[in-house]
């Protein structure tokens, strides 16, 4: 079954970029749709965006001017950046499965999460 | 931008039928999906497609979507089921999810 593994640094100092990487275990990144989705501390859950094993990428319009996600297909695993960060980005981030095309997305399969604190 | 309302709350009695609305703009339009997240957890995949279960859901959750209101229903509620709730939708390309519901089973 499908095992999803995030990691990166915990702690972002503000203005700086915010790296994380998803490691895709027990299946092929290539098939599916892959996506970053966050929450702040005691909040809801936010939606970044999401990237195809091809590469495209479809984001959050909230935070497109500050999202770049990527695909490594020989490595099975794919990557958020997040750029100027602010106090306001700390949160646990998820990265997850998409599943679904065309009228629906949802998601099947999450990454255990990462804690990311944005501080100087 | 599309937004989706949950109550912040619902309480259940064990045994009883819990209830968790979502709201939106014709929504019924669009398909819903629903999280189940317990505190320190990632969230997990309940209902998609507004009534589908992911293999290993038990039968007690179940979802409709008309109008403008998506709901999750959940039967012979179990202490376990005490967790925050999310729905979630896709519009013009973009995930929404709903604010999240705690329920109480009390």
């Amino acid at each position: 079954q499908v095992q999803l593994q995030e990691s990166g640094p915990g702690l972002v100092k503000p203005s700086e970029t915010l790296s994380l990487t998803c490691i895709v275990s027990g299946g092929s990144i290539s098939s599916y749709h892959w996506s970053w989705i966050r929450q702040p501390p005691g909040k809801g859950l936010e939606w970044i965006g999401y990237i195809y094993g091809s590469g495209t990428t479809n984001y959050n319009p909230s935070l497109k001017s500050r999202v770049t996600m990527s695909v490594d297909t020989s490595k099975n695993q794919f990557s958020l950046k997040l750029s100027s960060v602010t106090a306001a980005d700390t949160a646990v981030y998820y990265c997850a499965r998409v599943l679904g095309s065309g009228t629906f997305r949802a998601f099947d399969v999450w990454g255990q999460g990462t804690m990311v604190t944005v501080s100087s | 931008s599309y937004e989706l309302t949950q109550p912040p709350s619902v309480s259940v009695s064990p045994g009883q039928t819990a209830s968790i609305t979502c709201s939106g703009d014709k929504l019924g339009n669009k398909y819903a999906s629903w999280y189940q997240q317990k505190p320190g957890q990632s969230p997990v995949l309940v209902i998609y497609q507004d009534s589908k279960r992911p293999s290993g859901i038990p039968e007690r959750f179940s979802g409709s979507n008309s109008g403008n209101t998506a709901t999750l229903t959940i039967s012979r509620t179990q202490a376990m089921d005490e967790a925050d709730y999310y729905c979630q939708a896709w519009d013009s390309s973009t995930v929404i999810f709903g604010g999240g519901t705690k329920l109480t089973v009390l």
